[in-house]
């Protein structure tokens, strides 16, 4: 999966509580993202960076939260305003905002109980 | 929003035999992206094909790009069964990467 790392790969959670999930690479890339992927369904993107210290929202942000403090890590926290957090999350990563191509995570599956 | 929309929705195939799916965009696009997603993986990337390029071949894959008609397909020849997986067209909006938009994908089933 190309150099990105997602922990956990499978991530439980009580209603009404705050989690964060992490995204790591080693490829020196300057741009990162966060998408959604629901069952049968495309990827939707949350948020996205790109460069560190910057991010912007993407189609479906509300309920989400992020930081770049680091190069290598945009880390995604899920909170309790988000509605139905249960999805596939993948992150990607490219190597700059112009780039075309983008390379995947293994993903993080979250489930709310 | 969706813009890339993929026919058809799932295809089950023999091995050996050619597997052909097809992407439908509704906007001005830069270039349009071709991934496969292994069930409960990430994405790989397969092949990009620019706006002004009509068709591009990389090993087994072929891609077609049709502005006029703001579609395209995706041939894998000689299908196997490693390739079962689901695979997914990607557009830029016109925007760069930060704005790719996925469509929903087609449910390829190589049967051995």
């Amino acid at each position: 999966d190309g150099g990105i790392t997602q922990s956990p790969k499978y991530l439980f959670r009580k209603e009404g509580q705050n989690v964060t999930l992490s995204c790591e690479q080693n490829l020196n890339h300057d741009a990162m993202y966060w998408y959604r992927q629901d069952p049968g369904q495309g990827l939707r993107l949350i948020y996205y960076s790109q460069i560190v210290n910057d991010f912007q929202k993407g189609d479906i942000a509300e309920g989400y939260s992020v930081s770049r403090e680091k190069k290598e890590s945009f880390p995604l926290t899920v909170t309790s305003a988000q509605k139905n957090p249960t999805a596939f999350y993948l992150c990607a990563s490219s190597i700059d905002w112009r780039a075309d191509t983008q390379y995947f995570g293994p993903g993080t599956r979250l489930t709310v109980l | 929003s969706q813009q890339g929309e993929e026919d058809p929705q799932a295809l089950s195939i023999q091995e050996g035999e050619n597997a052909t799916m097809n992407c439908s965009y509704k906007t001005s696009i830069n270039n349009l992206q071709w991934y496969r997603q292994n069930s409960g993986r990430g994405l790989v990337h397969l092949i990009l094909i620019r706006s002004n390029e009509r068709e591009k071949h990389s090993g087994r894959l072929r891609v077609t790009l049709d502005t006029s008609k703001k579609s395209s397909s995706l041939l894998i020849t000689a299908s196997r069964a490693a390739d079962t997986a689901s695979y997914f067209c990607a557009t830029d909006r016109g925007q760069g990467a930060q704005k790719l938009v996925f469509g929903q994908g087609t449910r390829l089933t190589i049967n051995p």
